[in-house]
């Protein structure tokens, strides 16, 4: 089992909707979970972090997070053709892995006009 | 200017050949690290530093080495190239104790031809 993981998509959502991105991950113990935007060729982006189980918003983007169905997720509202990225999940984990991101391989989005 | 730069940003060489890529940081970070991105399986762990005298072996250290010559400097070195380890090199940083959120450098691509 990954120790993260992510539906690698390509996810395509009409501009406008909401784009839905789903992670989960293995490690109980984990504490502090990121999403990460990429475009091809560029460097990761934070865009969210989360370290406690509810939702978070920030703009246009909403992170959620069920520890104890080890699930975090982002949502885009009123998504828009500069959201097409790869999002990546990351996560720190618990005693074994402090302070080591683990990420999964990413989810491709596509927004179409 | 980028608070965490790479050199070279792109690189082309041989087969047996040694490389280093340097990774130099403004933000005054205490922890650095160095990824590799391959398509289809995300970023993974290099080697990480949490201070100066303490280095650490990530998930893929076999054929890399590196250096970390002040708080400011983290430097990857590829003993002798392989083509296999053509890929996208990324550095990136964070600061103990403050949300581990991690900060990614532009990239280096390098080709081993």
């Amino acid at each position: 089992q990954k120790e993260v993981e992510q539906n690698s998509g390509p996810l395509s959502v009409p501009e406008g909707a909401i784009a839905s991105l789903n992670c989960t991950y293995s490690d109980r113990g984990s504490q502090s979970f990121f999403w990460y935007r990429q475009y091809s060729g560029k460097s990761p982006e934070l865009i969210m972090s989360i370290y406690s189980n509810g939702d978070k918003e920030d703009g246009r983007f909403t992170a959620q997070l069920n520890k104890a169905s080890q699930y975090v997720s982002l949502l885009i509202r009123d998504s828009q053709p500069s959201d097409s990225a790869t999002y990546l999940c990351a996560v720190i984990g618990g005693s074994s892995n402090t302070g080591k991101l683990i990420f999964g391989q990413g989810t491709t989005l596509q927004v179409k006009p | 200017d980028a608070d965490v730069t790479q050199t070279p940003r792109n690189r082309i060489t041989k087969t047996g050949k040694r490389i280093m890529l340097e990774c130099s940081q403004t933000k005054g970070h205490d922890r650095m690290y160095w990824y590799r991105q391959d398509p289809g399986l995300g970023l993974r762990l290099i080697y990480y530093s949490f201070d100066v005298k303490d280095i650490n072996k990530g998930e893929i250290s076999d054929g890399y080495s590196v250096s970390r010559q002040a708080q400011a400097k983290f430097s990857l070195s590829l003993e002798s190239a392989i083509p296999n380890q053509t890929a996208l090199y990324f550095c990136a940083t964070s600061v103990t104790g403050f949300s581990d959120t991690q900060y990614f450098g532009p990239g280096t691509r390098l080709t081993v031809l």
